[in-house]
């Protein structure tokens, strides 16, 4: 079975500095993808950025970028300019190929951001 | 974007009653829907597979009698807590997948559950 670990329970970073959240996981397939979910407190899970395995390019969108590295199975995620909004849980998940798969969740790093 | 509605948001209920929460695609049709509970602080657990027109898929530990699913059509999936109890009271949160290989899951906005 595929695990997901997020050695780090709570984060802070200055507002305007950059953070970057670790994720590892453990799979013997070669077909999967990637996600990062953001839980604010209104518990909305909010998807920040996904990763298909068989790109070697990481993934950005905005502010948010992650450094995969797939022969070590790390997927870390890099806010960058943190703002007061990006406070919030955040979830790595890892999903087999396929159109119905589940996801399965590390445990969370909480984000806290200082003004 | 693809939008999950989940309701109610939030329910109260005694102990020993039945509570049905609801889960619907409004843009897309989902074969497949996925249940989870989240306590406080915790991750995300996954309950159940809902598979549209067949039975859930149940994890392990689940009570399949207590959390009784249906996934009648397309769009919809509900989640029946049955005789609750104070301790079921939890986040139950719902996602679905437009079955494409590379589809996200998207979802619901949540449950809150309180047995009183």
């Amino acid at each position: 079975a595929q695990t997901v670990t997020q050695s780090q329970p709570e984060m802070s970073v200055q507002e305007a500095e950059t953070v970057t959240l670790s994720c590892t996981y453990d799979t013997s397939e070669s077909d999967y993808y990637l996600f990062w979910y953001k839980q604010p407190p209104s518990r909305q899970m909010i998807l920040v950025i996904r990763q298909e395995a068989y790109k070697q390019q990481n993934a950005t969108e905005n502010r948010f970028s992650v450094n995969f590295q797939k022969a070590a199975k790390s997927f870390s995620l890099k806010i960058s300019d943190s703002q007061l909004g990006d406070a919030a849980m955040y979830f790595c998940a890892y999903r087999s190929g396929g159109g119905s798969e589940k996801l399965v969740f590390g445990k969370g790093t909480k984000l806290t951001v200082n003004p | 974007g693809a939008v999950v509605s989940q309701h109610p948001s939030r329910v109260i209920c005694k102990s020993g009653t039945s509570v049905k929460i609801e889960c619907r695609s409004l843009d897309f049709q989902a074969t497949t829907m996925f249940w989870y509970r989240q306590f406080p602080k915790q991750s995300l657990m996954l309950m159940a597979t809902s598979n549209e027109g067949s039975k859930a898929t149940y994890e392990q530990g689940v009570e399949k009698d207590k959390f009784l699913i249906n996934h009648a059509s397309l769009t919809l999936s509900t989640l029946t807590v049955t005789s609750a109890h104070p301790e079921d009271s939890s986040f139950y949160i719902c996602s679905a997948s437009q079955d494409r290989a590379n589809s996200p899951l998207h979802f619901g906005n949540g449950t809150r559950l309180t047995v009183t």
